[in-house]
């Protein structure tokens, strides 16, 4: 069973650079078959896809954010990161990493494992 | 991108009552690739459906999903006391994927 961790810093002030780790259990993040994703949500609101990467191909950002975005997979720890410049009030969320396995046929973009999230602030 | 519009915002409804929940797409979704999440308080989002009414591993037989073109349903046939959560719709099947806005189901 596979299993995602995120970490980071959860107050980061405006104008800087938000960095978080989802770190990989149970599982490769090396595998041809997995997708890894980053997705967020505000407080109350519904749910962000931000992009994903995968370890045979490049990266794919959402259009809303790929000015500012960054996803990079580190294979001898098992973990990818997202980096997102800039940030405003409007970046603070709780950050989920998920994984598309393609167990279920489909693409990269359905999360059958997800991690516990983690909630980023931006204030200064 | 496609837009997705779920309805209601939230569902009153009490433990064994039916929930049907609605999601439109702002146009086709490709190869029927609809999901449907569970998210409860402080956790994370859970698979329920996917391909618009196939149940993921695990997932108890009074979920049920159905599309009509570009409509999309979502049903609990008896609602159980943890099923009182908010749901979420989301396509995968044309790149940015995106998720609805959610129902809540909450106990009446």
């Amino acid at each position: 069973q596979v299993q995602l961790q995120e970490s980071g810093p959860g107050l980061v002030k405006p104008s800087q650079t938000l960095s978080l780790t989802c770190t990989v259990s149970g599982g490769s993040i090396s595998s041809a078959s997995y997708f890894w994703s980053w997705i967020r949500q505000p407080a109350g609101k519904g749910l962000e896809w931000i992009g994903r990467v995968y370890t045979s191909g490049s990266p794919y950002y959402s259009p809303s954010l790929r000015s500012r975005v960054t996803i990079s997979v580190d294979t001898s720890k098992n973990q990818f990161s997202l980096n997102l410049s800039s940030v405003t009030a409007a970046d603070t969320a709780v950050y989920y990493c998920a994984l598309a396995t393609r167990q279920y046929g489909g693409n990269s973009g359905l999360f059958e494992y997800w991690g516990q999230g983690t909630l980023v602030t931006v204030s200064s | 991108e496609i837009v997705l519009t779920q309805s209601p915002g939230t569902l009153s409804l009490s433990p064994g009552e039916r929930a049907t929940l609605s999601c439109r797409a702002s146009q086709s979704v490709s190869s029927s690739y609809l999901a449907w999440y569970q998210q409860k308080p402080g956790q994370a989002p859970r698979l329920l459906i996917y391909g618009a009414s196939s149940r993921a591993t695990g997932i108890p037989d009074r979920f049920g999903g159905s599309e009509s073109g570009t409509d999309f349903t979502l049903t609990i046939s008896g609602l159980e006391p943890e099923d009182f959560a908010v749901y979420y719709c989301q396509q995968y099947g044309s790149s940015p994927w995106t998720f609805g806005q959610g129902t809540k189901v909450e106990i009446k």
